[in-house]
């Protein structure tokens, strides 16, 4: 089945420590997403990607790291810089450019630090 | 930049009855707007989207939303309402003109409700 992969589903750590969350697809999508959904604000880019190699900030990437080696997989690092990590992430990827018409979700990585 | 406002935060409703859940969008030449939907503790789901060409837009469970132009409005409404509807409704634009690739601007969505 072509989808978004998002692991671990849930992910507890330790105030200071980093964190990496897992993201893969398997729909040959050119670009990839990382949103940060917290309640009441709906969701907000962190990263995006349009291309291997190459990655471009969203609205809130302070205490966030990515990278793209390979075009299916685009993890995600919550640096201990991130002030306030405790969030529900979710990875997106759609077609680029000309091709876009919808962005398909994975099913989220709940992160709780403590 | 693109800005969504669902002024809605919360919509209870009972069962079999009309609901519409609003959206208003910073105006721009071009847009492409989507409602999406999201279960708890799951990702989001398209439900329907508008690209171009006929303003209303209709998915396979009975929603429908109209692109108006002048209001700069992307209203989700469906007749009669199901207790499997309850859920979170987002609704969303993207900019394809900008250079900023195709990413997506949300609104901060809304809890609707059905009631029995």
């Amino acid at each position: 089945d072509g989808g978004i992969t998002q692991s671990p589903k849930y992910l507890f750590r330790k105030e200071g420590q980093n964190v990496t969350l897992s993201c893969e697809q398997n729909l040959n999508h050119d670009a990839m997403y990382w949103y940060r959904q917290d309640p009441g604000q709906g969701l907000r880019l962190i990263y995006y990607s349009q291309i291997v190699n190459d990655f471009q900030k969203g609205d809130i990437a302070e205490g966030y790291s990515v990278s793209r080696e390979k075009k299916e997989s685009f993890p995600l690092t919550v640096t201990s810089a991130q002030k306030n990590p405790t969030a529900f992430y979710l990875c997106a990827s759609s077609w680029a450019g000309q091709g876009f018409t919808e962005a398909f979700f994975g099913q989220g990585t709940r992160l709780t630090v403590v | 930049a693109q800005s969504v406002t669902q002024l809605d935060s919360q919509v209870p409703v009972f069962e079999e009855a009309p609901v519409e859940l609003r959206c208003n969008y910073s105006s721009s030449v071009s847009v492409y707007l989507f409602w999406y939907v999201q279960y708890p503790n799951q990702g989001l789901q398209l439900l329907l989207k508008y690209l171009s060409g006929s303003t209303l837009v209709e998915s396979i469970n009975g929603f429908e939303a109209e692109f108006n132009k002048s209001q700069t409005s992307f209203h989700l409404r469906k007749p009669s309402v199901h207790i499997s509807d309850t859920a979170e409704y987002f609704c969303a634009v993207s900019d394809p003109l900008t250079g900023g690739g195709n990413k997506l601007t949300f609104g901060t969505g809304t809890q609707l409700k059905v009631e029995l």
